[in-house]
């Protein structure tokens, strides 16, 4: 069964660091998403991307952020400078439609000391 | 202020209950997804809907668009549907809002 992968499971950084999020999104999906869970509260919506452009983003995805699909399969999440409030679990999902049923990834896990 | 509201926030149940946990919104939307959170944080999508009823298995998603609600049913719960189910809504902009989920735990 075709699944959603994410890349690395869990990665900690250096406050100020950048870091990329990688994830592999179910190849005949169109719709492409990040979505982040802060320990204990609960999820919410940074991005959605279609046809290689951000279609939404949400007051979290600030200038820090940016997403690029690199190639025909990665999807990416980059944080430049990352801040201790950056520590989250970062889901990727994806879609075949809009609004669509979404195949969320595993999640990984963002530690930021 | 949430845009999406759930209830109750914690459920325990006896094996073979049935289960129901509530979801109000407050924004126009095009779609209402219901998700279940695994102990280890995985996310799965179980429903997404937009009008009536849907059923997969155990697991009934019904929606109420004039009343903006909708309701998750588990028929026959057993102790592997312990999880926490979250109500998320896109409203009309594709835009996504999440509750705060319901944590259900299923006693043998």
């Amino acid at each position: 069964e075709p699944e959603v992968t994410q890349t690395p499971s869990h990665q900690v950084t250096q406050m100020g660091q950048e870091v990329i999020l990688r994830c592999v999104p179910i190849s005949n999906h169109l719709y492409f998403y990040w979505y982040r869970q802060i320990l204990g509260q609960k999820v919410e919506f940074l991005v959605s991307f279609y046809n290689n452009e951000i279609s939404e983003k949400s007051e979290i995805f600030d200038d820090q952020f940016s997403v690029e699909r690199p190639d025909g399969s990665n999807f990416t999440l980059k944080i430049r400078s990352t801040k201790l409030e950056d520590s989250a679990m970062y889901f990727c999902a994806s879609s075949v439609e809009a609004g669509g049923s979404e195949f969320f990834g595993p999640g990984t896990r963002l530690t930021v000391l | 202020k949430n845009e999406v509201e759930q209830s109750p926030q914690n459920l325990t149940a006896q094996e073979g209950e049935f289960i129901t946990i509530n979801c109000s919104y407050s924004v126009g939307i095009s779609a209402l997804h219901w998700l279940q959170q695994h102990p280890g944080g995985g996310i799965v999508s179980l429903f997404m809907l937009s009008s009536g009823k849907k059923k997969h298995g155990r697991l009934i998603a019904t929606i109420n668009i004039q009343e903006k609600h909708s309701s998750l049913h588990i028929t026959a719960s057993h102790p592997r549907d312990s999880a926490v189910y979250i109500c998320a809504v896109t409203n009309t902009g594709n835009q996504f809002y999440f509750g705060t989920g319901t944590s259900l735990t299923v006693i043998p």
